[in-house]
């Protein structure tokens, strides 16, 4: 069966530190794979989604960055973190869309 | 690209009443109609979707009814249970094959 891991579940870093959170999905070859940022409040925003190795789309302009270095494996990337890149980051896969994604249990960031 | 707006933004009911979630979409291209629930400080879940071909379609206390012609498609919830609480998000995918556009997500509480 597919399964979607990402971590770490909570995460407090200074403001001006790097970040990276990963997101590793088994059980499956060739996901498209997405990452999203849940601000306080309800919407989701697509921050970047991958159809392939090496290749990332980017949704937002921001501070962050992605990368797929392997088929399963999506990373989110900071160099220096703003106060406004704290939120719940969510990253998801789907296999086409008519199975609809598979959510991750999110990362809890707090940039203080 | 496709414009969701879901309605209403927060729905109180009693336990035992049933609950309904109506979701608006902008891109006649959408073939596919997602819903997902959202319980606090976990990842979106899907709970259940309908193919542009059928009109509704059941799964114990839950349902979703699809006017293609209209553009909309709802979320039925029948004797609702506290466990019932939490956020749920439509997300047709407009034309796009690879990414889902998220409504703002309703607010469900389910009072004891």
């Amino acid at each position: 069966s597919q399964t979607i891991h990402q971590w770490p579940a909570t995460l407090v870093q200074p403001v001006g530190s790097p970040l990276s959170l990963e997101c590793t999905v088994e059980g499956t070859s060739n996901p498209n794979l997405y990452w999203y940022r849940q601000a306080a409040g309800r919407g989701l925003q697509l921050l970047f989604y991958s159809v392939g190795i090496g290749q990332i789309s980017s949704e937002v302009p921001q501070n962050l960055s992605a990368s797929r270095p392997q088929d399963r494996q999506f990373i989110l990337s900071s160099k220096k973190l703003l106060l406004s890149d704290s939120g719940f980051y969510l990253c998801a896969w789907s296999v086409g869309l008519q199975g609809g994604y598979t959510f991750g249990s999110g990362t809890r960031l707090t940039v203080v | 690209g496709e414009n969701v707006e879901q309605h209403p933004s927060t729905l109180s009911v009693q336990e035992g009443d049933s609950a309904v979630i109506k979701c608006t979409y902008s891109d006649s291209a959408s073939n596919y109609f997602p819903w997902y629930k959202q319980e606090l400080g976990k990842g979106p879940q899907l709970i259940i979707d309908i193919r542009s071909n059928v009109g509704e379609k059941k799964d114990q206390r839950i349902a979703v009814t699809l006017n293609k012609t209209a553009k909309h498609f709802s979320l039925h919830i029948t004797e609702t249970q506290p466990e019932d609480s939490a956020v749920y998000f439509c997300a047709p995918p407009g034309g796009s094959n690879y990414k889902l556009t998220f409504g703002k997500g309703t607010l469900l509480t389910v009072n004891p």
